[in-house]
């Protein structure tokens, strides 16, 4: 069966830092990854997917991840954090391209520092 | 804002009582697909909706139960609510399953069971 694991629930940095959010899955396939991020009262907006193509993914806001199939990890980084990147993220994977059934982490709230 | 509507954003149920959530799927996308999101965790997949029919369901129990409309527009009930039931429920549409395209969530209704 599938599984992500975001390893860390809370992780804070200053602003202007770098940002670095853990995602590990595991996949008996050729995964689909993708990275969200929930804002307070929000539904989900994607940041980035991984497919198959490149495996270093850019999304929006300057947050990027690299698929790394021997570590079986899908990390989201961003060079400088701002302070409206405070927010919750979700890791997630799909076995197939069917987008809408995803298995999700349990989340990482990042906290934002001035 | 993705387009994707969901009606009520916040309900508070008794134990026992049975509820319906709403939700308007993005112009033109044919596909919904329901979460639940307790807090503190990531969303769990219930199920999803293609073309009015069920197109593959999670770990829910058979009183969580859909409908998808011509409209494409869908529905979740759940009947002989439990406080466990109490949680976040978002739905996302997408256009035709399988065919990797992005799922665009709603904002989500809070339901509280007391």
């Amino acid at each position: 069966a599938q599984s992500v694991t975001q390893l860390g629930s809370h992780v804070s940095v200053s602003e202007g830092a770098l940002v670095l959010l853990r995602c590990n899955y595991s996949s008996s396939v050729p995964p689909y990854l993708f990275w969200y991020v929930q804002y307070p009262n929000q539904g989900l907006q994607l940041l980035l997917k991984y497919t198959s193509a490149a495996t270093l993914v850019k999304g929006i806001n300057g947050f990027e991840a690299e698929f790394k199939k021997s570590e079986t990890s899908f990390h989201l980084t961003k060079p400088s954090a701002h302070m409206s990147d405070a927010a919750e993220y979700f890791c997630a994977v799909s076995r197939s391209s069917n987008t809408g059934k995803l298995i999700f982490g349990q989340g990482t709230t990042l906290q934002v520092k001035p | 804002e993705t387009g994707v509507t969901q009606s009520p954003t916040h309900l508070i149920k008794t134990r026992g009582q049975q509820v319906t959530l709403r939700c308007s799927s993005q112009s033109g996308h044919n596909t919904v697909s329901w979460y639940q999101q307790a807090l503190g965790q990531g969303p769990q997949f219930i199920f999803q909706y293609y073309r009015e029919e069920e197109n593959g369901r999670g770990n829910f129990p058979p009183r969580f139960s859909g409908l998808q409309f011509p409209n494409y527009s869908s529905e979740l009930n759940v009947n002989a609510l439990e406080l466990d039931d109490s949680a976040l429920y978002l739905c996302a549409s997408s256009l035709d399953a399988d065919t990797n395209t992005e799922a665009f969530f709603g904002q989500g209704t809070r339901l509280t069971v007391v």
